[in-house]
């Protein structure tokens, strides 16, 4: 069926690095991509979206990269802080009420 | 600006007793408005969403019922709580103009039915 799922599900990465986290997804039709990053107890807070019309975005510190030939989509952050550490989700657009997720990489931050 | 409350933030229910769960919006009109759940360690799961008061649709066939009594108020409800209704249960809500381009959660409500 389809599905966007997430490849790894936990990262640790060392402070100062970049981190990536991918996703992958298998409707080719999805024209919308959102990110978001969930602390722990907390709702998830939006952080950048894609449309399939693009290949790269950028905002503060993070980029996402669309590649529509192998369904992928990643967020990169750059500099990776303490206060970074959350579960990181990306979600498809489904319809304009739907957002399909996936199932979450947690990105732990080492000293 | 907008916010978005939602209450309480923990509950614990016994099986069988009621829920409502209260979200509200504040600085827009018109808004849509969404409840999700959260099972732990997973991604979330649309449960209802509305585009006007009274206008509720249900993805999900299960023990649970919203209501949208005002523009700004969504009430997520049970009638007798299942163990299974256990979860973390979010509101969210966007822009009416841009469907779910741009959605904003709530900080979740952890419920335990026991």
């Amino acid at each position: 069926g389809e599905s966007v799922g997430l490849h790894l599900p936990t990262l640790s990465v060392q402070e100062g690095d970049n981190s990536i986290i991918n996703c992958a997804y298998s409707n080719s039709a999805s024209d919308y991509f959102i990110w978001y990053k969930q602390e722990s107890g907390k709702g998830p807070q939006f952080i950048i979206d894609i449309r399939s019309n693009m290949d790269k975005r950028q905002g503060q510190r993070v980029t996402v990269l669309l590649n529509k030939t192998v369904k992928h989509l990643s967020l990169q952050i750059a500099a990776t802080q303490p206060g970074d550490s959350a579960v990181y989700f990306c979600a498809e657009k489904r319809s304009n009420y739907q957002l399909i997720w996936g199932a979450g990489t947690k990105l732990i931050i080492k000293p | 600006s907008q916010t978005i409350h939602q209450w309480p933030a923990t509950l614990v229910q016994p099986v069988g007793s009621p829920l409502s769960l209260e979200c509200t919006v504040e600085g827009t009109s018109n808004p849509n408005l969404y409840w999700y759940r959260q099972a732990a360690g997973r991604g979330l799961q649309l449960l209802f969403y509305s585009v006007g008061i009274g206008q509720i649709s249900s993805e999900v066939p299960q023990n649970l019922s919203a209501s949208r009594p005002q523009d700004r108020q969504f009430i997520l409800s049970s009638k007798k709580l299942l163990l299974s209704d256990s979860g973390f249960y979010l509101c969210a809500w966007s822009p009416s103009d841009r469907g779910l381009t741009e959605a904003f959660f709530g900080q979740g409500t952890r419920l335990t039915v026991v």
